[in-house]
């Protein structure tokens, strides 16, 4: 139990546009998803905290209006990287928590690796 | 903030045991979770802790102690596969999102 699905799992797009990855909880419904992004040999860092029906919370220093989140239902929630640049490769995985309880941890996605040419 | 601290990388032999250390700083404390990630893909989870001790799981155990700021993952009976990043997560008071270090690169070999 408690699958969470991430697409695509890399895409390759140029500067300028704008790419869509999708994050589903397949078994579970998940009010709140979180969006991390992953240079090379670093660390999982917090982009957002993704609330379904209402606006996502952004960490400190991520553009709000670059990075759009989505969270239409209680398994979908989405991340737009608007005008990518080659500053925004990176990996990027969403994740959830299946239950409410304080021990249950994250479950992530398979990640999407983007590469802006 | 919050500062979590663990080894870079560790190597060990096919078969022996390995302890993978993380200190942290954390504004109050709300548990503590270990994830494996295998390059290129995501994180699954290995471990929780939240009271001091020792917590057995297969191959697997991890240890806290909160009054150090510490805790360990003990891998026993190593194997090929084992070879991946080792995420130590700490989840700072009052909330339930965890703070990741940087994790640690173990590589097994024959």
């Amino acid at each position: 139990g408690a699958v969470v699905s991430q697409h695509p799992s890399w895409v390759i797009c140029k500067s300028g546009t704008s790419v869509k990855i999708e994050c589903r909880s397949l078994d579970f419904q998940a009010t709140t998803m979180f969006w991390y992004r992953q240079f090379p040999k670093q660390s999982l860092m917090l982009m957002a905290t993704s609330n379904e029906g209402s606006k996502a919370t952004y960490e400190q220093g991520v553009e709000k209006d670059k990075f759009l989140i989505n969270h239409a239902s209680l398994t979908l929630s989405t991340l737009t990287v608007t005008s990518a640049h080659p500053e925004d490769s990176s990996f990027y995985i969403c994740s959830a928590r299946a239950e409410s309880s304080s021990n249950s941890p994250l479950h992530f996605g398979n990640g999407t690796r983007l590469t802006v040419t | 903030g919050q500062n979590i601290d663990q080894p870079t990388e560790m190597t060990a032999t096919e078969g022996a045991i390995v302890q993978i250390n993380c200190t942290y700083q954390t504004s109050g404390f709300n548990g503590l979770f270990w994830y494996q990630q295998h390059a290129g893909e995501a994180p699954t989870f290995l471990s929780y802790n939240v009271l001091d001790g020792l917590e057995e799981k297969g191959r697997f155990s991890s240890f806290l102690s909160r009054s150090k700021g510490y805790s360990y993952l003990l891998l026993k009976e190593l194997q090929m596969k084992d070879s991946a990043s080792y995420l130590c997560a700490v989840r700072p008071g009052g909330s339930y999102i965890p703070t990741f270090g940087r994790g640690t690169s173990l590589i097994v070999h024959p």
